[in-house]
């Protein structure tokens, strides 16, 4: 029973360049959250859709971040352009309790 | 989203019963209370979850208090394995992530 994928599951990159994180939820949940986890910060959620849909975006830090679920099966979180303090372990999960994936480790340079 | 508190940490034995309470005086009627564990460098781990009623899984048992106010997660039989952050949430849709209870399980 394949769980949430992400994809890459580390990204290293220099400041300036965009970055795109992937995410497939699990097959059937209606709902997908993108999260972020920093030493400082904790986890915070960025975004949640509902059947595609972006219902709460309050979390995005800036215009520098985008997401976008063009179908059930599939969602991006955008940097552009990216910045060091990106740097943090970003979380899709899927489905109400949510299940989460192993996350992306970002760093930006 | 109610808030909810948290002992920073707490320590068991290995095989004896680990006991995190948790503290959501502000849960409103419709929100539920669910527990996640973190294990170092992985994604939250969904363990429980419940209304009113107290829950029973293959990981774990969750009581909840008649007010609602408060819950207790219990892992009956503490493994070393079970060294994580535990954290507490009372929400509906979404869930707000505080600093959690780092478990330390000892031999």
């Amino acid at each position: 029973d394949a769980g949430v994928i992400q994809s890459p599951r580390h990204e290293v990159t220099e400041m300036g360049q965009e970055v795109t994180l992937r995410c497939k939820p699990i097959s059937g949940h209606n709902s997908l959250f993108w999260y972020r986890q920093t030493m400082m910060r904790g986890l915070e959620l960025l975004i949640y859709f509902n059947n595609n849909v972006p219902i709460d975006d309050s979390g995005m830090p800036e215009d520098r971040f985008s997401a976008k679920m063009p179908n059930a099966s599939f969602s991006t979180l955008k940097i552009q352009p990216s910045e060091p303090r990106d740097s943090a372990v970003y979380f899709c999960a899927s489905g109400q309790p949510q299940h989460f994936g192993d996350g992306t480790r970002l760093s930006i340079l | 989203d109610a808030k909810t508190t948290q002992p920073t940490s707490m320590d068991c034995a290995e095989g004896r019963a680990a006991n995190l309470p948790c503290n959501h005086s502000t849960i409103s009627g419709n929100e539920y209370v669910y527990w996640y564990r973190q294990i170092h460098s992985q994604g939250p781990q969904y363990i429980i979850h419940g209304l009113k009623n107290n829950e029973t899984n293959e990981m774990a048992s969750l009581i909840i208090t008649e007010d609602r106010k408060s819950s207790t997660l219990i892992l009956p039989h503490a493994t070393l394995r079970d060294t994580a952050v535990y954290y507490c949430f009372s929400g509906y849709s979404t869930l707000t992530f505080g600093k959690g209870t780092m478990l330390l399980v000892s031999p």
